[in-house]
Protein backbone atom coordinates (compact mmCIF):
# COMPACT_ATOMS: atom_id res chain seq x y z
CA UNK A 1 0.00 0.00 0.00
CA UNK A 2 0.94 3.98 -0.41
CA UNK A 3 3.07 5.12 2.07
CA UNK A 4 3.15 8.93 3.53
CA UNK A 5 3.86 11.35 0.82
CA UNK A 6 5.28 14.75 0.87
CA UNK A 7 5.07 17.69 -1.87
CA UNK A 8 7.02 19.24 -3.39
CA UNK A 9 10.17 17.15 -2.30
CA UNK A 10 12.37 19.96 -2.67
CA UNK A 11 11.20 23.52 -2.79
CA UNK A 12 13.56 26.56 -3.24
CA UNK A 13 11.51 30.08 -2.69
CA UNK A 14 13.38 33.87 -2.02
CA UNK A 15 13.69 35.45 1.79
CA UNK A 16 10.06 36.62 2.31
CA UNK A 17 8.07 34.56 0.46
CA UNK A 18 5.41 32.18 1.50
CA UNK A 19 5.31 28.17 0.92
CA UNK A 20 2.84 25.49 1.37
CA UNK A 21 3.80 21.95 2.09
CA UNK A 22 1.61 19.49 2.08
CA UNK A 23 1.10 15.55 3.36
CA UNK A 24 -0.69 12.78 2.78
CA UNK A 25 -0.87 10.57 5.03
CA UNK A 26 -1.45 6.76 5.27
CA UNK A 27 -5.09 5.95 4.18
CA UNK A 28 -7.16 5.17 7.87
CA UNK A 29 -4.59 7.09 9.84
CA UNK A 30 -6.02 9.20 12.53
CA UNK A 31 -2.92 10.87 13.56
CA UNK A 32 -0.67 13.11 11.39
CA UNK A 33 2.81 15.23 12.57
CA UNK A 34 4.98 17.60 11.50
CA UNK A 35 8.74 17.72 12.42
CA UNK A 36 11.59 19.91 11.06
CA UNK A 37 15.16 18.93 10.61
CA UNK A 38 17.47 21.44 9.75
CA UNK A 39 20.83 20.11 8.59
CA UNK A 40 22.46 17.45 10.53
CA UNK A 41 19.88 18.36 13.12
CA UNK A 42 17.91 15.87 15.37
CA UNK A 43 13.66 15.97 14.38
CA UNK A 44 12.20 18.85 15.81
CA UNK A 45 8.37 18.44 17.10
CA UNK A 46 6.40 21.40 15.06
CA UNK A 47 2.11 20.45 15.67
CA UNK A 48 0.09 17.18 15.51
CA UNK A 49 -3.10 16.43 14.28
CA UNK A 50 -6.01 13.68 15.26
CA UNK A 51 -8.79 13.58 13.93
CA UNK A 52 -11.33 16.19 14.31
CA UNK A 53 -9.86 17.47 17.84
CA UNK A 54 -8.07 20.66 17.74
CA UNK A 55 -4.58 20.43 16.85
CA UNK A 56 -1.77 21.19 19.51
CA UNK A 57 -0.04 24.20 17.67
CA UNK A 58 2.56 24.48 20.52
CA UNK A 59 5.70 23.18 18.68
CA UNK A 60 5.11 26.01 15.67
CA UNK A 61 8.08 28.09 16.13
CA UNK A 62 6.27 31.69 15.38
CA UNK A 63 3.19 32.44 14.15
CA UNK A 64 4.38 32.67 10.54
CA UNK A 65 4.36 28.89 10.78
CA UNK A 66 0.41 27.28 10.48
CA UNK A 67 -1.00 23.77 9.38
CA UNK A 68 -4.36 22.82 8.48
CA UNK A 69 -6.18 19.72 7.91
CA UNK A 70 -9.06 18.23 6.77
CA UNK A 71 -10.75 15.43 8.64
CA UNK A 72 -8.30 12.51 8.35
CA UNK A 73 -6.88 13.39 5.04
CA UNK A 74 -4.11 16.07 3.63
CA UNK A 75 -2.37 17.77 5.89
CA UNK A 76 -0.56 21.39 4.31
CA UNK A 77 2.32 23.87 6.50
CA UNK A 78 2.54 26.88 5.46
CA UNK A 79 4.83 29.37 6.30
CA UNK A 80 4.73 33.15 5.66
CA UNK A 81 7.07 35.59 5.03
CA UNK A 82 9.76 32.66 4.27
CA UNK A 83 13.34 33.32 6.58
CA UNK A 84 16.84 32.20 5.50
CA UNK A 85 16.65 30.01 9.30
CA UNK A 86 13.34 28.16 8.01
CA UNK A 87 15.89 26.24 5.38
CA UNK A 88 15.32 22.90 6.08
CA UNK A 89 13.76 19.35 5.65
CA UNK A 90 9.88 19.50 6.85
CA UNK A 91 9.18 15.89 7.39
CA UNK A 92 5.62 14.52 8.19
CA UNK A 93 4.35 11.35 10.14
CA UNK A 94 0.99 9.77 10.32
CA UNK A 95 -0.09 6.73 12.88
CA UNK A 96 -3.13 4.74 13.89
CA UNK A 97 -4.09 5.61 17.15
CA UNK A 98 -2.64 8.27 19.21
CA UNK A 99 -2.63 9.09 23.14
CA UNK A 100 -2.02 5.44 24.11
CA UNK A 101 1.86 5.65 23.78
CA UNK A 102 2.44 2.42 21.28
CA UNK A 103 1.96 4.48 18.07
CA UNK A 104 4.71 3.86 15.40
CA UNK A 105 4.48 6.78 13.04
CA UNK A 106 5.28 6.05 9.43
CA UNK A 107 7.62 9.15 7.65
CA UNK A 108 6.93 10.46 4.37
CA UNK A 109 10.41 11.70 1.82
CA UNK A 110 10.25 15.38 3.41
CA UNK A 111 10.20 18.32 1.52
CA UNK A 112 13.34 20.10 1.20
CA UNK A 113 12.83 23.35 2.02
CA UNK A 114 16.05 26.21 1.13
CA UNK A 115 15.40 30.06 1.69
CA UNK A 116 17.47 32.17 -0.13
CA UNK B 1 8.92 17.01 29.54
CA UNK B 2 10.10 13.15 28.74
CA UNK B 3 13.71 14.15 27.13
CA UNK B 4 15.76 11.08 25.89
CA UNK B 5 19.46 11.30 25.87
CA UNK B 6 21.77 9.11 23.53
CA UNK B 7 25.76 8.92 22.97
CA UNK B 8 26.17 11.27 19.81
CA UNK B 9 28.28 8.98 17.57
CA UNK B 10 29.26 5.56 17.50
CA UNK B 11 31.54 3.15 14.98
CA UNK B 12 31.78 -0.44 14.97
CA UNK B 13 33.07 -3.22 12.18
CA UNK B 14 31.23 -5.41 10.22
CA UNK B 15 29.96 -8.65 11.92
CA UNK B 16 30.20 -6.91 15.45
CA UNK B 17 26.75 -6.45 17.78
CA UNK B 18 26.23 -2.60 18.31
CA UNK B 19 24.41 -1.88 21.57
CA UNK B 20 23.08 1.92 21.70
CA UNK B 21 21.44 3.17 25.41
CA UNK B 22 19.44 5.59 25.15
CA UNK B 23 18.21 7.39 28.96
CA UNK B 24 14.71 8.52 29.44
CA UNK B 25 14.76 9.22 33.38
CA UNK B 26 11.10 10.92 32.79
CA UNK B 27 9.30 7.88 31.14
CA UNK B 28 5.49 8.10 31.82
CA UNK B 29 3.54 5.08 33.10
CA UNK B 30 2.26 4.37 29.36
CA UNK B 31 5.00 5.41 27.40
CA UNK B 32 6.36 3.02 25.06
CA UNK B 33 10.11 3.11 24.00
CA UNK B 34 10.30 3.08 20.15
CA UNK B 35 13.67 2.92 18.40
CA UNK B 36 13.91 4.60 14.68
CA UNK B 37 16.56 4.50 11.85
CA UNK B 38 17.29 7.47 9.45
CA UNK B 39 19.43 7.42 6.57
CA UNK B 40 20.73 10.46 5.00
CA UNK B 41 18.08 12.17 3.05
CA UNK B 42 15.32 10.04 3.92
CA UNK B 43 12.09 10.20 6.56
CA UNK B 44 13.10 7.93 10.07
CA UNK B 45 12.02 4.66 9.33
CA UNK B 46 10.79 2.07 12.53
CA UNK B 47 12.32 -0.36 13.62
CA UNK B 48 11.53 -1.34 17.00
CA UNK B 49 9.35 -0.92 20.51
CA UNK B 50 8.65 -2.06 23.46
CA UNK B 51 7.63 -1.27 26.55
CA UNK B 52 9.40 -3.55 29.36
CA UNK B 53 11.39 -6.56 29.54
CA UNK B 54 13.16 -7.40 25.87
CA UNK B 55 11.36 -7.10 22.25
CA UNK B 56 13.44 -8.93 19.47
CA UNK B 57 12.39 -8.55 15.94
CA UNK B 58 13.71 -10.04 12.33
CA UNK B 59 16.36 -6.82 12.78
CA UNK B 60 17.18 -5.64 16.29
CA UNK B 61 16.62 -6.36 19.83
CA UNK B 62 15.01 -3.97 22.64
CA UNK B 63 16.51 -4.05 26.06
CA UNK B 64 14.36 -2.47 29.22
CA UNK B 65 15.07 -2.43 32.55
CA UNK B 66 12.61 -3.15 35.21
CA UNK B 67 12.53 1.06 35.96
CA UNK B 68 12.13 1.38 32.28
CA UNK B 69 14.39 4.51 32.95
CA UNK B 70 17.12 3.42 30.08
CA UNK B 71 16.86 1.22 27.04
CA UNK B 72 19.41 -0.41 24.62
CA UNK B 73 19.00 -1.01 21.17
CA UNK B 74 20.67 -3.73 20.14
CA UNK B 75 21.51 -4.82 15.99
CA UNK B 76 23.48 -7.75 15.70
CA UNK B 77 25.90 -8.43 13.23
CA UNK B 78 26.29 -5.24 11.98
CA UNK B 79 26.90 -4.57 8.10
CA UNK B 80 27.75 -1.28 6.26
CA UNK B 81 24.38 -0.75 5.43
CA UNK B 82 23.34 -0.37 8.93
CA UNK B 83 25.05 2.99 8.95
CA UNK B 84 22.48 5.90 10.00
CA UNK B 85 21.33 7.46 12.64
CA UNK B 86 19.50 6.05 15.25
CA UNK B 87 16.58 7.74 17.51
CA UNK B 88 15.14 6.92 20.26
CA UNK B 89 11.32 8.15 20.98
CA UNK B 90 9.14 8.12 23.99
CA UNK B 91 5.84 10.37 24.72
CA UNK B 92 5.99 13.51 26.28
CA UNK B 93 3.35 12.37 29.74
CA UNK B 94 0.25 10.49 29.89
CA UNK B 95 -2.83 12.42 27.95
CA UNK B 96 -0.22 13.97 25.69
CA UNK B 97 0.89 13.36 22.31
CA UNK B 98 4.23 15.57 22.06
CA UNK B 99 6.49 12.72 20.54
CA UNK B 100 10.55 14.05 21.46
CA UNK B 101 12.91 12.69 19.58
CA UNK B 102 16.44 12.26 21.00
CA UNK B 103 19.87 13.71 19.82
CA UNK B 104 20.18 10.57 17.58
CA UNK B 105 23.30 8.43 17.50
CA UNK B 106 25.09 8.48 14.34
CA UNK B 107 26.44 4.89 13.93
CA UNK B 108 28.88 4.23 11.35
CA UNK B 109 30.13 0.45 10.18
CA UNK B 110 33.19 0.04 9.20
CA UNK B 111 34.50 -2.37 6.78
Amino acid sequence: GAGVSQSPSNKVTEKGKDVELRCDPISGHTALYWYRQRLGQGLEFLIYFQGNSAPDKSGLPSDRFSAERTGESVSTLTIQRTQQEDSAVYLCASSLVVGTGEETQYFGPGTRLLVL
Amino acid sequence: LAKTTQPISMDSYEGQEVNITCSHNNIATNDYITWYQQFPSQGPRFIIQGYKTKVTNEVASLFIPADRKSSTLSLPRVSLSDTAVYYCLVGDGPGTYKYIFGTGTRLKVLA
